[in-house]
């Protein structure tokens, strides 16, 4: 069954530093998410990204975050500087239709990003 | 409360029981969706029940809509060990490519 992956699994970064998560969405999906999860807290939207360029985003998604889908298959969520607060869990999805476009379409997580800012 | 609330918080219940959690919303949506999650893993989709709809099953899950309360619930029957879990619900903005999950549920099905 086609799913979500990403990668790494689990990233210690020190503050300050820039990191890269990845995530290969399903193959004939064309919209892309990242959300993330602080421990303990709700899941939150980041960013909606379709063709090639982000379609809505939160106010969590400042200019210290930027996305890009380099390729055919990648879809990446940079965050330029981190910060102790963006550790988190870091989740992207992706979806055939738009959601709340008024068209019934599931979003397909991943298992995630842990990311630990140090 | 907030959109996509869920309750109860945590619930522990006996292998083979049902167990039913609530999700509560605020804005009109298109549709309402079901996750589960297994302690510090990814969001596993379960089911979507759309705005039109009243009722919708899925092996040992039976979810809910009632638009008018703007509110949703999940039953799973014969509980097992292995559906211990958090439960979320997401809701669509109506319009905008987002979803917005509640705090989610705290399945523990004991042996």
């Amino acid at each position: 069954e086609p799913e979500v992956t990403q990668t790494p699994s689990h990233q210690v970064t020190q503050m300050g530093q820039e990191v890269i998560l990845r995530c290969v969405p399903i193959s004939n999906h064309l919209y892309f998410y990242w959300y993330r999860q602080i421990l303990g807290q709700k899941v939150e939207f980041l960013v909606s990204f379709y063709n090639n360029e982000i379609s809505e985003k939160s106010e969590i998604f400042d200019d210290q975050f930027s996305v890009e889908r380099p390729d055919g298959s990648n879809f990446t969520l940079k965050i330029r500087s981190t910060k102790l607060e963006d550790s988190a869990m870091y989740f992207c999805a992706s979806s055939a239709i738009r959601q709340g476009g008024g068209m019934n379409t599931e979003a397909f997580f991943g298992q995630g990003t842990r990311l630990t800012v140090v | 409360s907030q959109q996509g609330e869920e309750d109860p918080q945590a619930l522990s219940i006996q292998e083979g029981e049902n167990a039913t959690m609530n999700c509560s919303y605020k804005t009109s949506i298109n549709n309402l969706q079901w996750y589960r999650q297994n302690s510090g893993r990814g969001l596993v989709h379960l089911i979507l029940i759309r705005s039109n709809e009243r009722e919708k099953h899925s092996g040992r899950l039976r979810v809910t809509l009632d638009t008018s309360k703007k509110s949703s619930s999940l039953l799973i029957t014969a509980s097992r060990a292995a559906d211990t879990a958090s439960y979320f619900c997401a809701t669509d903005g109506g319009g905008y490519s987002t979803l917005t999950f509640g705090k989610g549920t705290m399945l523990l099905v004991s042996p």
